[in-house]
């Protein structure tokens, strides 16, 4: 079945570190990826999407590009702020609107 | 801007005690979700629904159902509580938008079950 697997958190930066969360998945057929974002007290919120091979999803500074050969869909900003303290999960959308999560990952970042 | 409100942040039940998650969305959407979010594990699908009156298994529908008598509104139900349902619930609508579309997620129900 589809699978995505996230790097292990908790990640731990200081404001204006480059940030890079790996994410990789298994699936049939050509999924869309997504990355979603969860602040402390709410619930997700989507962040960037892509659709087919080599689309780069972006928003608020965060990128990810598809990439079929690697079967990955790494989140990565330039400069990370206080601000970005959340937690991310990367998935995928085969078919029916139906999403598969990955474990998420914890991102802290210091002042 | 889409809302999707969940009808309790925090919840406590006893062991056994039947239990109601609401969930309502405010656009219309015709896809709507019940998902457990459990520390190491992410979220994962209990139920989800197409159309009112319609719902799909997910991947862990084992001591739930739901109920879609609107649209706007699916509900989660715990027939008998049980410990090990102690966990965050989120509801979450979908709006299609191209070749993939965005789900919309509440605020999250935390379930404590004693």
């Amino acid at each position: 079945g589809d699978s995505v697997t996230q790097m292990e958190g908790p990640v731990t930066l200081s404001e204006e570190a480059f940030l890079t969360i790996n994410c990789t998945y298994t699936a049939t057929g050509y999924p869309s990826l997504f990355w979603y974002v969860q602040y402390p007290g709410e619930g997700l919120q989507l962040l960037l999407k892509a659709t087919k091979a080599d689309d780069k999803g972006s928003n608020k500074g965060f990128e990810a590009t598809y990439r079929k050969e690697t079967t990955s869909f790494h989140l990565e900003k330039g400069s990370v702020q206080v601000s970005d303290s959340a937690v991310y999960f990367c998935a995928l959308e085969t078919s029916g609107s139906r999403l598969t999560f990955g474990e998420g990952t914890q991102l802290t970042v210091n002042p | 801007d889409v809302k999707v409100t969940q009808s309790s942040r925090y919840l406590v039940k006893r062991t056994g005690e039947k239990v109601f998650l609401e969930c309502v969305q405010d656009m219309d959407h015709e896809n709507m979700f019940w998902y457990r979010q459990d520390p190491g594990l992410g979220l994962r699908l209990i139920y989800f629904s197409y159309d009112v009156k319609m719902k799909e298994k997910g991947d862990i529908p084992e001591g739930y159902s739901v109920s879609r008598e609107k649209k706007e509104r699916f509900s989660l139900i715990l027939e008998s509580a049980s410990t090990n349902q102690t966990s965050m619930y989120l509801c979450a609508s979908y709006r299609t938008s191209g070749r993939a579309g965005e789900q919309f997620f509440g605020p999250g129900t935390r379930l404590t079950v004693l």
